[in-house]
């Protein structure tokens, strides 16, 4: 496909387990990011990759949340040990270039979280 | 933290009805964007703002970037059914030039 595509589209976990969300970007595009949107709120950034590399993990609220882009294409949030809290929309965004300002980000989806 | 609010929070109108939503922050931005998000959807870009006093249009959007970079305006003339759907604005934040602040956005309605 032409977007950013992510998997699953919903997610049902109870608490304290594991899960992974998945995120495919646009082919080529260099930069990747994960945000977290909770129900009324705007997204909220989470971390940043260039390529493989984890520029930016500042977003991340816990130790429990880890992000890997290990080939520089596809990207996995991991959430372990679950809370309730953790109950949001996770967003994925990618862009063509190195982090330029006003490149523009393509959001996918997302994935709606929701822990029991 | 650079913090963006967005007025009002949500707005319900008729159809042809004319709109303004603002956003507003007491930090100057070096831009700002304009996203529409619908429901189960990820945000898609409308515009970016760059210049200060910058009036950008799309079609019947049009965008207004305050003198001083520290606030916004989307203003929808003959608004349809639909532009429906979440209005984001966001800019980039924390000194980086990527990692985009969002506001919590203007819900609107447009009813038929």
């Amino acid at each position: 496909g032409a977007g950013v595509s992510q998997s699953p589209r919903y997610k049902v976990a109870k608490r304290g387990q594991d899960v992974a969300l998945r995120c495919d970007p646009i082919s080529g595009h260099v930069s990747l990011f994960w945000y977290q949107q909770a129900l009324g709120q705007g997204p909220e950034f989470l971390t940043y990759f260039q390529n493989e590399a984890q520029l930016d993990k500042s977003g991340l609220p816990s130790d429990r949340f880890f992000a890997e882009r290990p080939e520089g294409s596809v990207s996995t949030l991991k959430i372990q040990r679950t809370q309730q809290e953790d109950s949001a929309v996770y967003l994925c965004a990618s862009s063509l270039d190195r982090a330029r300002s006003n490149q523009p980000q393509h959001f996918g989806d997302g994935t709606r979280l929701s822990i029991l | 933290t650079q913090l963006l609010e967005q007025s009002p929070q949500f707005l319900s109108i008729q159809e042809g009805e004319n709109l303004t939503v603002y956003c507003n922050s007491s930090s100057v931005f070096s831009s700002l964007q304009w996203y529409r998000q619908e429901p189960g959807e990820g945000p898609v870009l409308l515009v970016t703002v760059v210049t200060g006093g910058e009036v950008k249009k799309l079609k019947r959007l049009t965008f207004q970037f305050g003198d001083a970079r520290k606030d916004s305006s989307l203003h929808i003339t003959a608004a349809q059914t639909g532009d429906t759907g979440l209005y984001l604005c966001a800019g980039p934040s924390g000194g980086s030039n990527y990692k985009l602040t969002f506001g919590k956005g203007t819900l609107l309605t447009v009813n038929p």
